[in-house]
């Protein structure tokens, strides 16, 4: 079983440009959660999908995030304009409700290290 | 919200020894925490938790503890390996019997733990 992937590993941009930061969840997963760490930092929660809804968008730093999930298969989560504060690893969960538990399990990708300079 | 505290941010230690990681938490609504380890080049991976109605959890040489009147818990690691060199992220959240469908995690910094042979 694949699991979780994003892309770009790595994005080197310039303030004020735009990007797109794209997760695919493991196949199956109702929940997809980005997150964010800025360097030292703890990993930061952005928002939450449960399919193609928006559940939890109050991590999101602010409107210069949009994030989508249209279909409720892949994420994308675009930055424009980006800024300095901007930077740091991006990563995406998901996981699979289990009515039987009181927690689910989430997966995390690799995550994208995002540089504006 | 949420705030979750980690300590140390950095630990060495010698191949066979114990490694030690402490979280504390300020929401007495938390019930669910994991630890997660991040390899280089990889995302934060699951290796333990530990819900609330549980003092201790043990997992070959992985063990958590929780005191939830002192809001504290713990990654204990015995017999240290080389291969258990990785950054350490605790986490807390609440389970959907705390009538909470957000699922989000809060991490801690983050310890890095290097194991010398």
């Amino acid at each position: 079983e694949a699991g979780v992937t994003q892309f770009p590993s790595h994005s080197v941009i310039e303030k004020g440009q735009t990007v797109t930061l794209r997760c695919d969840p493991i196949s199956g997963h109702d929940n997809l959660y980005w997150y964010r760490r800025v360097m030292g930092k703890e990993i930061k929660f952005l928002l939450h999908f449960v399919k193609e809804s928006k559940q939890d968008e109050s991590g999101m730093p602010n409107n210069r995030f949009l994030a989508e999930r249209t279909g409720g298969t892949y994420s994308t989560l675009k930055v424009q304009p980006a800024e300095l504060e901007d930077s740091g690893v991006y990563f995406c969960a998901s996981s699979q409700e289990q009515r039987s538990l009181l927690y689910d399990e989430q997966y995390f990708g690799p995550g994208t290290r995002l540089t504006v300079t | 919200g949420e705030n979750v505290e980690q300590h140390p941010s950095t630990l060495s230690v010698q191949e066979g020894d114990s490694a030690v990681i402490k979280c504390t938490y300020s929401d007495s609504a938390s019930n669910y925490f994991p630890w997660y380890k991040q390899e280089l080049g990889k995302g934060p991976q699951l290796i333990i938790d530990i819900r609330s109605n549980v003092g201790e959890k043990k997992d070959q040489r992985i063990a958590v503890t929780l005191n939830k009147t002192a809001k504290h818990f713990s990654l204990h690691i015995t017999e240290t390996q080389p291969e258990d060199s990785a950054v350490y992220f605790c986490a807390a959240s609440k389970g959907r019997d705390r009538g909470s469908t957000l699922g989000r995690l809060y991490f801690g910094r983050g310890t890095q733990l290097t194991v010398w042979p």
